[in-house]
């Protein structure tokens, strides 16, 4: 089955500095690459997800890049602030039919220190 | 605004006890989840649902069951709680279309004792 890995698993930055979070996946079937946050004590929310017809995604300070070849995707922050602190996970699914499952990676926590 | 609500922030309940997790969403959502959140281990799947007295095994079903008698309602069984059961639960919804985000509720923290 599917496995996602998800790298690093803890990571602090400067604030105003970016980061850059690193996932790979397992089944080449999948097409479908979702992103949630989750801060503490919150519930996980969608921040930004891509599609295997594209190699990239902005949406202001965030952007996600797909390289399906290498089976891996990146989640960029760019001047990242204090309010950036959370879990944030990555997930992959084959996305053909609502029964596809999402499978996520473990999470990196991410720390923007001010 | 999607609303997912579990109805306990925190549980706690003894081994062999019969625990019940219940789940409400109000946005008539066909796709119903319950995902376990571990520390280094991120959410794991252990059942879904995608329509009414539906259910599928998710990767870790093994203790758990569920139950979905109405749409907007999924709920998750212990059967015989145990303490490696002791955990984060997190129900989720999504539209049945592919490629959805799924809405998540605000988590259940569940000790056994």
């Amino acid at each position: 089955g599917e496995n996602v890995e998800q790298h690093p698993s803890t990571l602090s930055v400067q604030e105003g500095d970016s980061a850059v979070i690193k996932c790979t996946y397992s089944d080449s079937a999948s097409n479908y690459f979702p992103w949630y946050k989750q801060e503490l004590g919150k519930r996980p929310q969608l921040i930004i997800d891509i599609r295997s017809n594209v190699g990239e995604k902005k949406d202001q300070r965030i952007a996600v890049t797909l390289n399906k070849t290498a089976k891996h995707f990146s989640l960029h922050i760019t001047e990242t602030q204090p309010e950036d602190s959370a879990v944030y996970f990555c997930a992959a699914s084959k996305g053909w039919t609502s029964y596809d499952k999402v499978i996520f990676g473990p999470g990196t926590s991410l720390s923007v220190i001010p | 605004d999607v609303k997912v609500t579990q109805s306990s922030r925190y549980l706690v309940k003894r081994t062999g006890e019969k625990v019940f997790l219940e789940c409400v969403q109000d946005m008539d959502h066909e796709n119903m989840f319950w995902y376990r959140q571990d520390p280094g281990l991120g959410l794991r799947l252990i059942y879904f649902s995608y329509d009414v007295k539906m259910k599928e095994k998710g990767d870790i079903p093994e203790g758990y069951s569920v139950s979905r008698e109405k749409k907007e309602r999924f709920s998750l069984i212990l059967e015989s709680a145990s303490t490696n059961q002791t955990s984060m639960y997190l129900c989720a919804s999504s539209l049945s279309s592919p490629n959805q985000p799924q809405h998540f509720g605000d988590g259940t923290r569940l000790s056994i004792l």
